[in-house]
Parts: C-alpha cells; sequence; structure tokens
C-alpha cells in the first residue's frame, strides 16, 4: 500500500535563508508524487509534479524537489525563503488501486517565515 | 482556462441540520471530481470521486452522500449533520482519472457543526 510521511510537523525559517520539507512515501510501484501549497482558509495550488521522467523536479514560485528512490524521499527545496512563502505544505503520492486518480496526503508541515 | 467554484465559502449549521456544498467546474468537459475533507491537524481524506454524470464512489463510509446531476457540478450533502462533520471541505477536479493526473482544488468550504 502507498504510504506518505512528512517528517515535520512545523519548520521555521528565517527571510532568504534556504527551505528544506522532508517528504518520505513508501510505494509498491513507481509512485507519481505531487507538493501541494495551502495558504490559510485557502484551496491547495500544486507547486510540483512528478511522474518518472527527470529525478530533479522544478515547480512555481522557485520551488525544486528531488526524487531519490534508494532513499524513497521527495524533499522540498527553495534556496532563498520569501515572507509570502509561510503556509502549510502536503506531500502527496498517487494511489495506485485500480485506475482511479485516488490521491494520500500527508499530514502538511506548516512552514512559517520569520522577518 | 479551467476554474473550480465551490459556495458557501463558510457555514455554521447545528447538530441535526441538512446539508448541501456546491461546487462547479468551468472550461473542462467530463471532468472527474472529488470532494476531500481536510480536519484539523491532519492531512486530506477523500470523501468521494466521480467520472461522470450520476457515477459517485465513495471511499469513507460516513453521514455524506454526493450527487452529480450535470456534468460540470457535483454536490456534497448530509440530511442530518453531526459534529464530526466540521471541517474544511475542498472539491477538486482533474482531465482524467488516471492516478498520475493533476488534481486542482477550489477554494474550499469551511463547515462548524455546533
Amino acid at each position: 500500500a502507498q504510504s506518505v510521511t512528512q517528517l515535520d510537523s512545523h519548520v521555521s525559517v528565517s527571510e532568504g535563508t534556504p527551505v528544506l520539507l522532508r517528504c518520505n512515501y513508501s510505494s509498491s510501484y513507481s509512485p507519481s508524487l505531487f507538493w501541494y501549497v495551502q495558504h490559510p482558509n485557502k484551496g491547495l495550488q500544486l507547486l510540483l509534479k512528478y511522474t518518472s521522467a527527470a529525478t530533479l523536479v522544478k515547480g512555481i514560485n522557485g520551488f525544486e524537489a528531488e526524487f531519490k528512490k534508494s532513499e524513497t524521499s521527495f524533499h522540498l527545496t527553495k534556496p532563498s525563503a520569501h515572507m509570502s512563502d509561510a503556509a502549510e505544505y502536503f506531500c502527496v503520492v498517487s494511489d495506485l488501486r485500480g485506475s482511479q486518480g485516488n490521491l494520500i496526503f500527508g499530514k502538511g508541515t506548516k512552514l512559517s517565515v520569520k522577518p | 482556462s479551467q476554474t473550480i467554484h465551490q459556495w458557501p465559502a463558510t457555514l455554521v449549521q447545528p447538530v441535526g441540520s441538512p446539508l448541501s456544498l456546491e461546487c462547479t467546474v468551468e472550461g473542462t468537459s467530463n471532468p472527474n471530481l472529488y470532494w476531500y475533507r481536510q480536519a484539523a491537524g491532519r492531512g486530506l481524506q477523500l470523501l468521494f470521486y466521480s467520472v461522470g454524470i450520476g457515477q459517485i464512489s465513495s471511499e469513507v463510509p460516513q453521514n455524506l452522500s454526493a450527487s452529480r446531476p450535470q456534468d460540470r457540478q457535483f454536490i456534497l450533502s448530509s440530511k442530518k449533520l453531526l459534529l464530526s462533520d466540521s471541517g474544511f471541505y475542498l472539491c477538486a477536479w482533474s482531465v482524467t482519472p488516471a492516478s498520475t493526473d493533476t488534481q486542482y482544488f477550489g477554494p474550499g468550504t469551511r463547515l462548524t457543526v455546533l
């Protein structure tokens, strides 16, 4: 069965410093992996998506993530945090049961950015 | 371009009252539609998905039901709300039902049951 674990429930960084949000997955197949961002009381916005092409995936707003099969990880990074990056981030793995597009969400990592 | 709408944005309802949340998608035909619930401190839980009009699959047995009366309309309902139904409800759509396909989310409805 597929699962996803976000290793930190809360990460705090200073503006201008790097961001690292960690995600590990479990899958019997080659998974599709996603990162979504959610600002308070808003819907989820897709940041980036991995579907077995290049292992380093670039997303919007300067974020990128690297798929590492040997480590079963898909960590999200950004070289320099901006105040507007403060939000909750969800790592998501595709559920390969049947042919339906079911997604399995991590519990989220809340990113705080200090001035 | 495609857009997804949800309403109402917020809702406060007493226990035992009925519920109807609506989701509509514009700019695409025959989308796959999804209802998720996000409870405090937890990830998103898939409640229902639909691959076509009148075709609803339920992921979790619960007090809720879903209907798809039109191609781009997805409704979440309850006859009698429970306290545990409180949460943030998100509708999403995708082009195909494939697990590799991106799902696009609406702005959500915050439901508080008192």
